[in-house]
């Protein structure tokens, strides 16, 4: 059974960064890029991005370039987003995701709730 | 960038309605185009993928068509746990994009 676990909730002041951990479990982690999507509340779902485990290849959403890196660790089959210079619009709640193209089943982190707040 | 038009943002509809919710892409995207549902409090769910392609386990009143700049998802025959809030996701190109969403309600 394929699973996303997503760390826990994160409570942030304007200017900090953010560390997001998904690990994956139930395939082969080098086989699927993951994704991160955010949503903020009460909004739309937004692409910020994705890594291809095998070689650590990113592509990003303009808006985060510069603030955003995506990481893996094989030897744990984990893949780490992290987001810096947080602003109060970066509250969201953040997903990582597998399969968002091609054929087979979409699968989705619990998703990981972050608030940035003073 | 690529940008996605979805329209429209919600609408209302009853139970056995037809519904029709289209995407305009700002430049050609082939078929690469994906919808999701996503219900309050829970994950989106993948229903299409490229473009026309059921994903297993989904309802076949569900469909989706579309090539190049205009896409559309249909549902035949509205059921209640249909009224959620639906997604176009282009992959044509990077960086990927989402479309606004249509909240479909009762």
């Amino acid at each position: 059974q394929v699973q996303l676990v997503q760390s826990g909730s994160e409570v942030k002041g304007p200017g900090a960064s953010l560390k997001v951990s998904c690990k994956a479990s139930g395939y082969t982690f080098t086989d699927y890029s993951i994704h991160w999507v955010r949503q903020a509340p009460g909004q739309g779902l937004e692409w910020m991005g994705v890594i291809d485990p095998n070689g650590d290849r990113t592509n990003f959403a303009q808006k985060f370039q510069g603030r955003i890196t995506m990481t893996t660790d094989t030897s744990t089959s984990t893949v780490f987003m992290e987001l810096s210079s947080l602003r109060s619009d970066d509250t969201a709640l953040y997903f990582c995701a597998r399969t968002l193209t091609g054929s087979g089943t979409d699968w989705w982190g619990q998703g990981t709730l972050v608030i940035v707040s003073s | 960038d690529i940008q996605m038009t979805q329209s429209p943002s919600a609408m209302s509809a009853s139970v056995g309605d037809r519904v029709t919710i289209t995407c305009r892409a700002s430049q050609g995207i082939s078929n690469s185009l994906a919808w999701f549902q996503q219900t309050p409090g829970k994950v989106p769910k993948r229903l299409i993928y490229a473009a026309s392609s059921l994903q297993t386990g989904v309802p076949s009143r569900f469909s989706g068509s579309g090539s190049g700049t205009e896409f559309t998802l249909t549902i035949s025959s509205l059921q209640p746990e249909d009224f959620a809030t639906y997604y176009c996701l282009q992959h044509g190109s990077y960086p990927y994009t989402f479309g606004r969403g249509t909240k479909l309600e009762i």
